[in-house]
């Protein structure tokens, strides 16, 4: 079965850094690009950026470009997310989603920003 | 960036009807569209991959056409736990930009 296991929900301070994961199983994970997916609080959602973790190549929204970094760990079928200076705005649910287009979703990971 | 727009952006329908929701990609993206369902506090779902492809354990009442900047989702006959909000994301070039979502009601 496959499936994405997100890291637990994170309280911040505004900059702060912070890193999240999304754990693949039951499938080989370097096939499979990773997206991560921002929803705002009562938003819509918003592409941040993908990997390929075969290579770690990756592609961001110019949104997002500067802000995060998506990286990738192939051996321990992990993806990440993070920030080095988290800002107030970004409090939000951030998922991770296998595929360009997501057939399996990561479970979301809330991230909350406040001084 | 191609932008990506959906309309309406809100609707509401009875049991039964036929709801149909368009997305208009700013520029051409062949069929690499594809359509999510979310419900409230929930984790979104693929209904609809590379424009007509029904995912795997979709109802057969959802269905996908268009191709190059014009698509359309169509739920045939809407039931009740149809009521989400819908969004397409095109996946032709990065950034894979999603659509605003148009919230569907029961009426």
């Amino acid at each position: 079965e496959v499936q994405l296991v997100q890291s637990g929900a994170e309280v911040k301070k505004p900059g702060e850094s912070l890193r999240i994961s999304c754990q693949g199983s039951g499938y080989s994970f370097p096939d499979y690009r990773i997206t991560w997916v921002r929803q705002m609080p009562g938003k819509g959602l918003e592409w941040m950026g993908k990997i390929d973790p075969s290579d770690s190549y990756t592609n961001y929204s110019p949104s997002f470009q500067g802000h995060v970094t998506i990286s990738a760990d192939k051996s321990i079928s992990t993806a990440y997310l993070q920030w080095s200076s988290l800002k107030a705005s970004d409090t939000a649910m951030y998922y991770c989603a296998r595929h360009d287009y997501g057939d399996y979703w990561g479970q979301g990971t809330l991230v909350t920003v406040s001084s | 960036d191609i932008q990506m727009t959906q309309s309406p952006s809100s609707l509401s329908a009875s049991i039964g009807d036929r709801v149909t929701i368009t997305c208009r990609a700013g520029h051409f993206i062949s069929n690499y569209l594809a359509w999510y369902q979310q419900k409230p506090g929930k984790v979104p779902k693929v209904l609809i991959y590379a424009a007509s492809t029904l995912q795997s354990g979709v109802p057969s009442r959802f269905s996908g056409s268009g191709s190059g900047t014009d698509f359309t989702l169509t739920i045939s006959s809407l039931q009740p736990e149809d009521v989400a909000t819908y969004y397409c994301q095109k996946y032709s070039s990065a950034p894979f930009t999603f659509g605003p979502g148009t919230k569907v009601e029961i009426q």
